[in-house]
């Protein structure tokens, strides 16, 4: 089945910066890369999500990447704000595995004043 | 809309205890499924639904059953509580695969 790695698994940034996770999937066939934001004690939410024909997605702050040939794609948070602290998600889908979500282990943003 | 509800929100069991978590979505989606998050860990798929009459095992689906009777409600049954499946459980549903799968507010599950 599909595979996903993801890191780092935490990272500190200071308000302002930018902030770049980055996943790694084994199924060549998986083409639908979303990421999710879980802030404490809320449940997942969708923040941006990119499918195998497209190799760049923006929309304002963040953005994501997507290397089929690497089969890695990443998240670009730039300005980050204390609000971007949470943890972040990747997932990849459409492989094997009945079309369904696989999760990375998940990256714990923080974003300091 | 009221998206994807779960009950209950707490829930506390003792070890050989059963019960059944509840999962409604009205949204008229096909796909639903249901994960357990472990703290620090991501979401591992339990079980997954993708049409009525239609359930299928995920990563981790030993000691949980489904059946999905209906395309609003997705039940999920611990059929003998163990610690091991202490933990977060979400239930999700999207319109198909490779589109927005939305949570439910989740149910905290301590097994005593």
């Amino acid at each position: 089945g599909e595979n996903v790695e993801q890191h780092p698994s935490t990272l500190s940034v200071q308000e302002g910066d930018s902030a770049v996770i980055k996943c790694t999937y084994s199924d060549s066939a998986s083409n639908y890369f979303p990421w999710y934001k879980q802030e404490l004690g809320k449940r997942p939410q969708l923040i941006i999500d990119i499918r195998s024909n497209v190799g760049e997605k923006k929309d304002q702050r963040i953005a994501v990447t997507l290397n089929k040939t690497a089969k890695h794609f990443s998240l670009h948070i730039t300005e980050t704000q204390p609000e971007d602290s949470a943890v972040y998600f990747c997932a990849a889908s459409g492989g094997n595995a009945g079309n369904m979500l696989t999760f990375g282990g998940g990256t714990r943003l923080m974003v300091k004043p | 809309n009221a998206g994807v509800t779960q009950t209950p929100k707490f829930q506390v069991l003792k070890t050989g205890q059963s019960m059944t978590l509840q999962c409604a979505q009205d949204m008229n989606h096909e796909y639903m499924s249901w994960y357990r998050q472990d703290p620090g860990m991501g979401l591992r798929l339990i079980h997954y639904s993708v049409g009525a009459g239609i359930t299928d095992q995920g990563e981790v689906p030993n000691g949980y059953n489904v059946s999905r009777s209906t395309t609003e409600d997705f039940p999920l049954r611990l059929l003998s509580a163990a610690p091991s499946q202490t933990s977060v459980y979400f239930c999700a549903s999207s319109y198909r695969d490779g589109y927005e799968q939305y949570f439910g507010p989740g149910t905290r599950l301590t097994v005593t």
